[in-house]
């Protein structure tokens, strides 16, 4: 099966800054990556699918780019309600695995 | 409005088994592909499970194949995911997700509050 890592596994940074996370595909998947965002206590949701494509309703402050093995989502401009744990998930085929998960807090 | 209410969860003996239920409204259910995904206390996301809009094709994780089966009922809007010989690291929050309607697949863009399953003795 197709491994997703991520990295860092955590991270803090200032209100303002620009964040970026990687997520890296043990072999090849084309673009078939979603990013998921996971406040505490509550429900991932969906930001990027396509590994580039902008989920409805979501700030345009975020970013997602790669293919093949390597992966990014970029947060432009870290904002207080960004605090998550962000995760990465394959969907090429099955399993649909999801990276370890990167938590984002804020300096 | 999409709404997903997973239902179901409970606390079970070591080798028991479950019938977890998603009750799906809002959208055309027998359209979606639908997933199962869990996430123990504290830890990350784990995907176990998916099925396609017939009920005809599925997947399952390794570590609950064989122990772990998805259905679907149309009709009722409603999907289900038995659950046998639990086992301790079974123990999470076990969520439904909505998957993709035909070959645009989008990840999953729709989740339940998720059900809570705890093995225990």
């Amino acid at each position: 099966d197709i491994q997703m890592t991520q990295s860092p596994s955590s991270l803090s940074a200032s209100v303002g800054d620009r964040v970026t996370i990687t997520c890296r595909a043990s072999q090849g998947i084309s673009n078939s990556l979603a990013w998921y965002q996971q406040k505490p206590g509550k429900v991932p949701k969906l930001l990027i699918y396509a590994a580039s494509t902008l989920q409805s309703g979501v700030p345009s402050r975020f970013s997602g780019s790669g293919s093949g093995t390597d992966f990014t989502l970029t947060i432009s401009s870290l904002q207080p309600e960004d605090v998550a744990t962000y995760y990465c998930q394959k969907y090429n085929s099955a399993p649909w695995t999801f990276g370890q998960g990167t938590k984002v807090e804020i300096k | 409005e999409v709404h997903l209410s997973e239902s179901g969860g409970g606390l079970v003996q070591p080798g028991g088994s479950l019938r977890l239920s998603c009750a799906a409204s809002g959208f055309t259910f027998s359209n979606h592909w639908m997933h199962w995904v869990r996430q123990a206390p504290g830890e990350g996301l784990v995907w176990i499970s998916h099925i396609n809009n017939d009920g005809k094709r599925t997947n399952y994780a390794d570590s609950v194949k064989g122990r772990f089966t998805i259905s679907r009922d149309n009709a009722k809007s409603t999907l289900y995911l038995q659950v046998n010989s639990l086992r301790d690291e079974d123990t999470a929050v076990y969520f439904c997700a909505r998957g993709a309607a035909g070959s645009m697949i989008v990840g999953n863009d729709y989740w339940g509050q998720g059900t809570l399953v705890i093995v225990s003795s």
